[in-house]
């Protein structure tokens, strides 16, 4: 199995700022996510994140906003910019790994003052 | 458009109890996930389904491909099974690991 870490684990921001949320796995996977549960609202694909190039985006989400990197089959990074409430969130980072097993992180709650 | 939908929104149980959770999806879809989200946010998979029954432990997820239902039951509920449940599907011919996800049911046991 999969074991995803994600830091911070929370944080108040405020807004017009921006915060780079991290997902680490303890193993090799083959695919990695980013998803957005808004209060109250269904959990949100944001993009796939692609090793060694540009995420692939839902619509609705775009770079400029929602920065992606992965340099490895182990680590990705999610940024949020320019934030404003609406951001409040939790982000979500699910893999899956070689025995096509999804796997989700232990999320990190973001709340924009 | 996939919608799914779950019912009850919220369901209040005491210890004990047998408890049903119900979703229903619109399109046709390849599998169905149940999952568990405790307050702090994190969710853990508790079920992939593409037909039939599992079962895991005291937990039961049922699916009914012709309906477009799914149900999750747990059995002798305690205190430790609350937290939210949600449904989740990937359309079928789509990718297998784009969700589509229910609003979920948040189960409060009582002791």
């Amino acid at each position: 199995s999969a074991v995803i870490s994600q830091k911070p684990s929370r944080d108040i921001c405020q807004r017009g700022t921006s915060l780079t949320i991290q997902c680490q796995v303890d193993s090799q996977v083959t695919m990695m996510f980013w998803y957005r549960q808004q209060p109250g609202q269904s959990l949100t694909l944001i993009a796939t994140a692609n090793q060694g190039s540009e995420a692939t985006y839902e619509s609705g989400f775009v770079i400029d906003k929602f920065p992606i990197s992965r340099p490895n089959l182990t680590f990705s990074t999610l940024t949020v910019s320019n934030m404003s409430p609406e951001d409040s969130s939790i982000y979500l980072c699910s893999v899956v790994d070689r025995a096509e097993t999804q796997y989700f992180g232990p999320g990190t709650r973001l709340l924009v003052l | 458009k996939n919608e799914v939908e779950q019912s009850p929104q919220n369901l209040t149980a005491q210890e004990g109890e047998f408890i049903t959770i119900n979703c229903s999806y619109s399109v046709g879809i390849s599998a169905l996930h149940w999952l568990q989200q405790h307050p702090g946010g994190g969710i853990v998979s508790l079920f992939m389904l593409s037909s039939g029954k599992k079962k895991h432990g005291r937990l039961i997820a049922t699916i009914n491909i012709q309906e477009k239902h799914s149900s999750l039951h747990i059995t002798a509920s305690h205190p430790r099974d609350s937290a939210v449940y949600i449904c989740a599907v990937t359309a079928s011919g789509g990718s297998n690991y784009k969700l589509t996800f229910g609003k979920g049911t948040l189960l409060t046991v009582n002791p």
